[in-house]
C-alpha cells in the first residue's frame, strides 16, 4: 500500500472556480503534511504546511487536514490559469518524507 | 538569496562512469535529503541527513551514496551507475525532519 494516494487526474476547472484536491495516507503516525506545486520541468515549490486538524488558509489557498480519516485536503479559490500545475501532497513520517504521485489541474480561461 | 543549488544540471553519461552530483544550501538547514522523481512512481526519497555525518537511507537507496560533511553540502554519488538510475533528481534541505522542504533545480540525468 502506497504511503500517499493522489487522484493523478487531470482535473480541469474554470478560471475563477475553487479546485478541489484530495490526498489520502496510510500511517496514523503522520505529523507533519505539505502541499507543493510543480510546473513542468521544475522543482516542486511549497505552497502549505498544516501540522494539526483542522483547515490553515493562506490567501487563495486553504488545506484542511483530518487525521482521524487520514485525509488531507486542498482547496484552491479564485483559480488561476497560472495555478495549471501539478500539486504534490507530501508528509513526514518520522524523518522521512513520502510524497504522492500528484494531481495535474488545468484551469481553463 | 537563500537557495539550494545543484550541480550539474543535465548530465548524460555511461554505464559505469562514477559520477557526483552536488548539493549545496545557504541556509544553515540541518536536514538535507535527495529524491529522485520519475513518471507514474513520483518524487521518492534516496537518502536524508539529520545533521553533519548523519546519514540514512530513504526509500531506494540501491546504487547510491551520500556524505555529509560540512552541513551546507550533501553530494549524491553513483559509484556505478546504470540505465534504471535515469531519472530527474532533486536536492532538498529543511529547518529539520519534520518542516517543510525547500528543493534545488534539479539534475536531469541519462546513464546509456
Amino acid at each position: 500500500q502506497k504511503e500517499v494516494e493522489q487522484n493523478s487526474g487531470p482535473l480541469s476547472v474554470p478560471e475563477g472556480a475553487i479546485a478541489s484536491l484530495n490526498c489520502t495516507y496510510s500511517d496514523r503516525g503522520s505529523q507533519s503534511f505539505f502541499w507543493y506545486r510543480q510546473y513542468s520541468g521544475k522543482s516542486p515549490e511549497l505552497i502549505m504546511s498544516i501540522y494539526s486538524n483542522g483547515d490553515q488558509e493562506d490567501g487563495r489557498f486553504t488545506a484542511q487536514l483530518n487525521k482521524a480519516s487520514q485525509y488531507v485536503s486542498l482547496l484552491i479559490r479564485d483559480s488561476q490559469p497560472s495555478d495549471s500545475a501539478t500539486y504534490l501532497c507530501a508528509l513526514n513520517t518520522g524523518n522521512q518524507f513520502y510524497f504522492g504521485t500528484g494531481t495535474s489541474l488545468t484551469v481553463i480561461p | 538569496e537563500a537557495q539550494v543549488t545543484q550541480n550539474p544540471r543535465y548530465l548524460i553519461t555511461v554505464t559505469g562512469k562514477k559520477l557526483t552530483v552536488t548539493c549545496s544550501q545557504n541556509m544553515n538547514h540541518e536536514y538535507m535529503s535527495w529524491y529522485r522523481q520519475d513518471p507514474g512512481l513520483g518524487l521518492r526519497q534516496i537518502y536524508y541527513s539529520m545533521n553533519v555525518e548523519v546519514t540514512d537511507k530513504g526509500d531506494v537507496p540501491e546504487g547510491y551514496k551520500v556524505s555529509r560533511k560540512e552541513k551546507r553540502n550533501f553530494p549524491l554519488i553513483l559509484e556505478s551507475p546504470s540505465p534504471n538510475q535515469t531519472s530527474l533528481y532533486f536536492c532538498a534541505s529543511s529547518p529539520g525532519g519534520k518542516n517543510e522542504q525547500f528543493f534545488g533545480p534539479g539534475t536531469r540525468l541519462t546513464v546509456l
